[in-house]
């Protein structure tokens, strides 16, 4: 069965910090997706960025970049120069195979302090 | 265009009472999903549809909890009675490939 790992439950940094999140995932299928989402202090979900497996390449958008590792089963977000911003629970997620259905991390929790 | 919408935002009500939580999904979306988080077990899926119909609804923790999607544009969570271990945050979700998500409605159950 699908699994997400998210071994780090809170990481506090202080701004303009590099901080990487990790996730490390389990899927029997060949071909898959990879999530990432935001949850601010506010509460909502905010997408962030949809991978696919076939597609190793790093994403990079603005101050945010993502490293997916095939071999290791990871798919790694980065922050690079932290702000303020940024302090939310982010979580990744994989669809359980062959459904819809989103299997999510426990979710790491972001501070950055000024 | 508008993201999902869910009403109400905030729910609070008396142990044995009824609630109905309603969600508009994002106009072109096949796929409805229905979602509650709480500290202690995190984000959960109970239900999903696709065209209006339920495909999986494991994850509906008994039979106190129905859902509901009469159409495209609108679906509804049910629970009823209501007790104190519902309360949590329930989200709605639409998509097809990437979900996206409402605001969520509180619920507190006295």
């Amino acid at each position: 069965a699908q699994k997400v790992t998210q071994a780090q439950t809170e990481i506090s940094v202080v701004e303009k910090e590099d901080v990487t999140l990790d996730c490390v995932y389990e899927t029997r299928d060949t071909t898959y997706y990879l999530f990432w989402y935001k949850q601010p202090p506010s509460g909502e979900l905010v997408f962030l960025i949809r991978r696919n497996s076939f597609d190793e390449q790093n994403e990079i958008s603005g101050r945010y970049s993502w490293n997916f590792q095939k071999s290791t089963s990871s798919f790694n977000f980065t922050i690079t120069a932290s702000q303020v911003v940024d302090s939310a629970v982010y979580f990744c997620a994989l669809p359980q195979g062959g459904s819809e259905k989103l299997v999510f991390g426990k979710g790491t929790k972001l501070t950055v302090n000024p | 265009d508008a993201g999902v919408i869910q009403s109400p935002r905030h729910e609070v009500t008396e142990m044995g009472q009824e609630v109905t939580l309603r969600c508009k999904p994002i106009s072109g979306h096949d796929y409805l999903f229905w979602y509650r988080q709480t500290m202690m077990r995190g984000l959960e899926l109970l239900i999903y549809f696709n065209n209006n119909v339920p495909i999986d609804d494991s994850g509906m923790p008994e039979d106190r909890f129905s859902a509901k999607m009469p159409n495209a544009s609108f679906s509804t969570l049910k629970i009823q009675p209501s007790e104190p271990r519902d309360s949590a945050v329930y989200f709605c979700a639409s998509g097809g490939g990437t979900q996206y998500f409402g605001p969520g409605t509180r619920l507190t159950v006295l």
